[in-house]
């Protein structure tokens, strides 16, 4: 069964500091895809990045970056010089393939989320 | 604007109450999710369908009835629920199997 795990429930920041958001998954499936989301108040679920398994380089957008490291199966998330509007819930998602009648589908398992604070 | 629809954003039910959740996808996507995320709780996926058709019921109390009449559109038949059931009712679409899930904002159930 594949699991998602976020250690951190919540962080607290003041803007500017730079915050890492930690993941750590397991899964038996040698090809898998891993993803980050972020839930502001509003409710919806923002896609923020998809990355394969067969693809460790980091990843930089913007204030944003991903350490994706294999060895030991971690996807780690970093804000640099946070800003009041990066406080949300984000949240650590691995994908599992599924089949069913001829018919390929993706289903998330998702971690529990690390609810971010940014005061000013 | 995340190309997900659900409606309505906000339901207040009663226990002996029957409602629906709406969720309207226009992104040319041809699977559809329900997750339920509760107080606490990771998400949890409820329902799947895959062109049109249920390919995935994760042991979902059958007070919870999914349909998805065409491939844009899918829908929570909700009847005599519980309190326990209160939580954010979330609704998803993909287009290709392990490629991103687009979401609604979500239907915020109150179940009294």
């Amino acid at each position: 069964a594949q699991k998602v795990t976020q250690a951190q429930t919540e962080i607290s920041v003041v803007e500017k500091e730079d915050v890492t958001l930690d993941c750590v998954y397991e899964t038996r499936d040698t090809t898998y895809y891993l993803f980050w989301y972020k839930q502001p108040p509003s409710g919806e679920l923002v896609f923020l990045i998809r990355r394969n398994s067969f693809d460790e380089q980091n990843e930089i957008s913007g204030r944003y970056s991903w350490n994706f490291q294999k060895s030991t199966s971690s996807f780690n998330f970093t804000i640099t010089a946070s800003q009041v509007v990066d406080s949300a819930v984000y949240f650590c998602a691995l994908s599992e393939a599924g089949n069913a009648g001829g018919t390929s589908y993706g289903k998330l398992t998702f971690g529990q989320g690390t609810i971010l604070t940014v005061h000013p | 604007e995340t190309g997900v629809t659900q409606t309505p954003r906000h339901l207040v039910m009663g226990m002996t109450n029957k409602k629906s959740l709406k969720c309207e996808q226009h992104l040319g996507h041809n699977a559809m999710y329900w997750y339920k995320q509760s107080a606490k709780k990771p998400l949890e996926l409820m329902f799947v369908y895959s062109l049109e058709e249920r390919v995935e019921n994760n042991s979902v109390p059958s007070r919870f009835s999914p349909e998805c009449p065409n491939s844009s559109h899918l829908f929570l038949h909700l009847h005599t629920l519980q309190p326990e059931d209160s939580a954010l009712y979330l609704c998803a679409s993909s287009l290709l199997p392990n490629t991103e899930a687009f979401f609604g904002q979500g239907t915020r159930l109150t179940v009294v």
